[in-house]
């Protein structure tokens, strides 16, 4: 069975501080990573996708992925209260199936 | 370009009835997803169609549940007998074949009374 594990949370943080959300996954031969941002009675919207070992960077928000570990995570720089909100980290494996992770629940305090 | 867009996006319904629930992905879009989602928990897969090939239905959690794809395009899942613990929202994504970033529908919120 394919899992994706985040710590549900919730994360709080304060303003202007860096959240670090982290994702586990069990597949090895994963191909792509994404992390997704979920406000509460809202669809899921994408803000960020990883492909290979490294740091991936745009606007505030950082992904680290490390295959070699089986860990993805993602940075929010100068977090604000509107990043508030459940992330969501999926992972697509080889038979292009995408699988989600429970979500983390990040609270910005003002 | 329009986005991914599902109907109805509210439904309720009678325990024991039959439902069917709509999702048009975006154009050209040859993946399509189907997913789950109870009050405050995370995404359970149903089902995905990948092109002309068979979908991969392993999500489905009971064979109440079904899905068709016709012409590659719209998707329609349909629940049988409807029983209260289906009530959730049930999300459709979209995918382009060479890029694997899912763009969501606004979801169908059912409820099973």
């Amino acid at each position: 069975q394919k899992e994706v594990e985040q710590n549900s949370g919730p994360l709080s943080v304060p303003e202007g501080a860096i959240a670090s959300l982290n994702c586990t996954y069990s597949d090895r031969g994963s191909q792509s990573f994404f992390w997704y941002r979920q406000y509460s009675g809202k669809s899921p919207e994408l803000i960020m996708s990883i492909y290979s070992n490294g740091d991936k960077e745009d606007g505030r928000f950082t992904a680290q992925l490390n295959k070699a570990s089986q860990y993805v995570s993602l940075l929010i720089r100068d977090s604000q209260p509107s990043d508030s909100a459940t992330y969501l980290c999926a992972v697509r494996g080889r038979d292009d199936k995408i699988i989600f992770g429970k979500g983390t629940r990040l609270h910005i305090l003002p | 370009g329009a986005g991914v867009s599902q109907s109805p996006s509210n439904k309720v319904t009678e325990k024991g009835k039959d439902v069917e629930l709509r999702c048009d992905p975006i154009s050209g879009h040859t993946a399509l997803y189907w997913y789950r989602q109870s009050l405050g928990q995370g995404l359970e897969f149903l089902i995905y169609f990948q092109g002309n090939s068979a979908p991969d239905k392993s999500g489905l959690p009971s064979d109440r549940f079904s899905a068709e794809r016709t012409g590659g395009s719209v998707s329609t899942l349909t629940i049988q007998r409807t029983q209260q613990e289906d009530s959730a929202v049930y999300l459709c994504a979209s995918s382009p074949r060479t890029r694997a970033e899912q763009f969501f529908g606004p979801g169908t919120r059912l409820t099973v009374l």
